[in-house]
């Protein structure tokens, strides 16, 4: 049972443009919302977060979009640069745990 | 410092061995989480503690064996592992159990 999911394993944008990484989840629970960012043998860094409280997130060129009716969120990047190419995971918080997603992995393009 | 440190990095061991993954921060978090991640899948949580005592045990089997000494750290005891089990485990820490969680680098163990 995949509470959290990221339907598209890969992503190629062209330096300079706008990346968008979508993550849908199922647990009507889910109240907190984060996108880590992860390179290979190296921990999860966090990017961003948004409380189901909100609707959008911004923090420089990373923002974040929450829509609860829809049970989606998106991350965006703008303008993309070739330091984001990685891969992004999206995790749900409830009470009990953090719920990662399968992870997008972003190529950014010169 | 908004640091978590894990050692070793990497760590080789057989199916009789016994060996040790730790883990510290000093942040003052009050929960630390062991996480493994297989390649190409997502972080998976093994085990949650809360104010030093173990608050979830994610069904991981008993030869995994985690010990919070004090609130800055975590330790991770392995004892007759499988060559199914050779991961990446990530240590992290939060304030509280429900805000966002730092990561250290991980430990990459291979069982042979």
């Amino acid at each position: 049972d995949q509470q959290v999911k990221q339907n598209s394993p890969s992503l190629s944008v062209q330096e300079g443009r706008i990346s968008i990484l979508n993550c849908d989840y199922t647990n009507s629970m889910f109240d907190y919302f984060l996108w880590y960012k992860k390179y290979p043998a190296e921990g999860p860094t966090f990017l961003i977060s948004i409380s189901s409280i909100k609707d959008k997130n911004e923090d420089g060129r990373f923002t974040v979009f929450l829509n609860k009716s829809a049970k989606h969120l998106s991350l965006h990047i703008v303008p993309s640069q070739p330091g984001d190419s990685a891969v992004y995971f999206c995790a749900a918080n409830s009470v009990q745990k953090l719920v990662f997603g399968q992870g997008t992995r972003l190529t950014i393009n010169p | 410092d908004t640091e978590v440190t894990q050692t070793p990095k990497h760590l080789v061991m057989g199916m009789t061995n016994k060996k040790s993954l730790k883990c510290e921060q000093h942040m003052g978090h009050r929960a630390m989480y062991w996480y493994k991640q297989k390649a190409k899948k997502p972080p998976e949580l093994m085990f949650v503690y809360s104010y030093e005592k173990l608050s979830i045990n994610e069904s991981v089997p008993s030869r995994f064996s985690p010990e919070c000494p004090n609130s800055s750290l975590l330790n991770l005891h392995l004892h007759a592992l499988q060559p199914e089990d050779s991961a990446l485990y990530l240590c992290a820490s939060s304030q509280w159990r429900r805000e966002k969680l730092f990561f250290g680098s991980g430990t990459q163990l291979s069982v042979l």
